[in-house]
């Protein structure tokens, strides 16, 4: 059973900071990796989606690495801003299969 | 892209009412469907898979009689909560799914809180 880790579950930075996001999968037969955006009380924004043959992807500040063999992706934001305050969600997704989600990173950027 | 919309987006209601969530897809069609739930600070739990014209999937401890799915349409999906109780209050959200491994998009969610 395919099960995603995030780390940290929490992670507080003054402005400007460049950070790095945590992802793990156990089972790298994926076809997908994608990273959400959660506001509070609201949906979920995609951010980016890797396909399994690539290996990163970039979307203005923010850029987004799979290392499928080893089951792990990293989401970097590049000179955070407070804007960027949220809960990011890694999911996996293993063809026409419900995505499976890790618990998320709660990220605050301090003005 | 592809947009979901989701209605209503925030409910009160008392203890015993069922409660209906609609999820369209709006440019798309949707070929299956699945509904999430997220308690706070939680991340989403899946609660059941549906394709359009059959029955829904649910995950294990899921009870179907209490969370009645229907996917008639091809982009429209609805879940009914029955005979809501306080602990059913919950964050709920539906994402869609076109056919051929497309991508899953989510809707806004529905804040459903039962006094």
């Amino acid at each position: 059973k395919q099960e995603v880790t995030q780390i940290p579950a929490a992670l507080s930075v003054p402005e400007g900071e460049n950070l790095v996001l945590n992802c793990s999968f156990t089972d790298s037969a994926i076809y997908n990796l994608q990273w959400f955006r959660q506001d509070p009380g609201k949906g979920l924004t995609s951010l980016l989606l890797i396909q399994s043959s690539q290996r990163e992807q970039t979307s203005g500040r923010l850029n987004a690495s799979l290392d499928k063999s080893s089951g792990r992706s990293t989401l970097y934001i590049a000179a955070s801003q407070p804007g960027d305050s949220a809960t990011y969600l890694c999911a996996v997704s293993q063809g026409n299969t419900p995505l499976v989600f890790g618990k998320g990173t709660r990220l605050s950027v301090i003005a | 892209g592809a947009v979901v919309s989701q209605h209503p987006s925030r409910v009160i209601c008392k203890s015993g009412t069922s409660v209906k969530i609609e999820c369209r897809s709006l440019d798309f069609q949707a070929t299956t469907m699945f509904w999430y739930r997220q308690f706070p600070k939680q991340s989403l739990m899946l609660m059941a898979t549906s394709n359009e014209g059959s029955k829904a999937t649910y995950e294990q401890g899921v009870e179907k009689d209490k969370f009645l799915i229907n996917h008639a349409s091809l982009t429209l999906s609805t879940l009914t909560v029955t005979s809501a109780h306080p602990e059913d209050s919950s964050f709920y959200i539906c994402s869609a799914q076109g056919a051929g491994n497309q991508p899953q998009h989510f809707g806004d969610g529905t804040r459903l809180s039962i006094l």
